[in-house]
């Protein structure tokens, strides 16, 4: 089993709509959560973290669901912008090193 | 300049050649990583210096020779690559401890080997 698995997608999303997509993962002695985001032909970056207790960030709401290892971004009233492909990244302490999924891609449409 | 710069951006090379990929780092950061990415793949870490020493080397072939004179710039060193070798190959930024999470990525290098 993949250490970090993803639904590639597209994910296409008439704007303003609402899109949500989940990771899994498989080491249940992973501890830290994040989402990075990456544009077309760029650099990922980091969009934001994901705690136990879930948190948001504007549009964006961030979820982790350690009983099923799994963690969830929702997107609300998506903008062009938003089009991207989102890449789940987990950490597991010990090794400290940064474990990336494929990616979502989003595809946010007028 | 500031953030993460690559160079070069776009690079073409055979299998007999030899040649080199620069990263540098304006964010006093002390931990700097290769990544690579292939079209359809997570991107696989590749290399990890912590106070320009490597702290990781993920399997990598011999092919890749990394190096780190300081804490600002990276290298990684190419000769007789492979075909299945081209891929985006980015490097990145952090701090060394609790937030190496929080890497900074520069724009990439696309290798195609041809």
């Amino acid at each position: 089993r993949k250490e970090v698995e993803q639904d590639p997608g597209p994910f296409n999303v008439p704007e303003g709509a609402t899109v949500a997509f989940n990771c899994t993962y498989s080491n249940s002695a992973s501890q830290s959560f994040f989402w990075y985001r990456q544009d077309c032909r760029k650099e990922p970056k980091l969009l934001m973290s994901v705690y136990s207790s879930g948190n948001e960030d504007g549009r964006f709401t961030a979820q982790l669901n350690r009983a099923s290892q799994y963690i969830s971004l929702l997107i609300r009233d998506s903008k062009l912008s938003d089009s991207a492909t989102y890449l789940c990244v987990v950490v597991t302490y010990g090794n400290n090193r940064l474990a990336f999924g494929k990616g979502n891609q989003v595809v946010v449409i007028p | 300049e500031t953030g993460v710069t690559q160079t070069p951006r776009h690079l073409v090379m055979g299998m007999t050649n030899k040649k080199s990929l620069k990263c540098e780092q304006h964010l006093g950061h002390n931990a700097m990583y290769w990544y690579k990415q292939s079209a359809k793949k997570p991107l696989e870490l590749m290399f990890v210096y912590n106070f320009k020493e490597q702290t990781e080397n993920n399997s990598v072939p011999s092919r890749f020779s990394p190096e780190c004179p300081n804490s600002s710039h990276l290298f990684l060193h190419l000769h007789t690559l492979q075909p299945e070798d081209s891929a985006l190959y980015l490097c990145a930024s952090s701090h060394s401890g609790g937030k190496t999470y929080e890497q900074y990525f520069g724009p990439g290098t696309r290798l195609t080997v041809t």
